[in-house]
């Protein structure tokens, strides 16, 4: 079974610009979540989406959105980069009913 | 609120030897979850071990078990017999089950030594 698939690995932007993040869970997983990893802050969540639906959000400004496709897969979107956006974004996917967390290899971005 | 506390920033221990590394935790839910992952260099965080608030048997995986005491609001892990591949961030997290969301400590860096 393939793992939780994180694009791009990698992402250099500018201030001001807006990004794009993908996910793809494990299959026949229904709930994907959102976490920002940075060295002072830690990990902090974002948000959760089940079946389609945000189903809990962290403690984010606004410009950080996020959406479901039916298939499971899910998009971050982080409009009006800051250079304090830079991070490691990190996806989790998890049945919704099963007890742990199976995390991607994250998405490095960064605000220059 | 939830808080996750992990207070050794750095840990180092010999290869072969057993290492504890320390958690604890602040909730007021009835019911939770307690998982340690571990984060290489390469990023992903991977999944280790988890303790059910009501289960009454400390968890085991291999080499990892995590030494849970409820009272005290502690879920330590022990990792048996250190292996140089065990060098990487080591974080404690919490599972409400109100809702699917984890809170993380601020992690633990282990140095295996040879």
């Amino acid at each position: 079974k393939a793992g939780v698939t994180q694009t791009p690995r990698y992402l250099i932007k500018t201030r001001g610009q807006q990004v794009t993040l993908s996910c793809s869970p494990i299959s026949g997983h229904r709930s994907v979540s959102w976490y920002q990893q940075t060295p002072g802050q830690g990990l902090q969540f974002l948000f959760e989406y089940f079946s389609e639906t945000q189903r809990n959000k962290g403690n984010f400004p606004g410009r950080f959105s996020g959406r479901q496709f039916s298939n499971s897969r899910s998009e971050m979107n982080v409009s009006t980069l800051e250079l304090g956006d830079s991070a490691l974004y990190l996806c989790a996917s998890t049945t919704g009913t099963d007890e742990k967390l199976f995390f991607g290899s994250g998405t490095q971005l960064s605000v220059l | 609120a939830q808080k996750i506390t992990q207070t050794q920033p750095g840990m180092f221990v010999q290869e072969k030897e057993a290492v504890t590394l320390d958690c604890t935790y602040d909730t007021s839910d009835p019911s939770y979850g307690l998982f340690w992952y571990k984060q290489p260099s390469s990023g992903e965080m991977i999944f280790l071990i988890y303790q059910g608030s009501y289960d009454q048997q400390n968890a085991t995986e291999g080499r990892y078990s995590l030494n849970f005491q409820k009272a005290r609001k502690s879920a330590n892990l022990v990792i048996s017999a250190s292996q140089l591949g065990d060098s990487a961030m080591y974080f404690c997290a919490m599972r409400r089950y109100t809702g699917n969301q984890f809170y993380f400590g601020t992690g633990t860096s282990l140095t295996v030594i040879p």
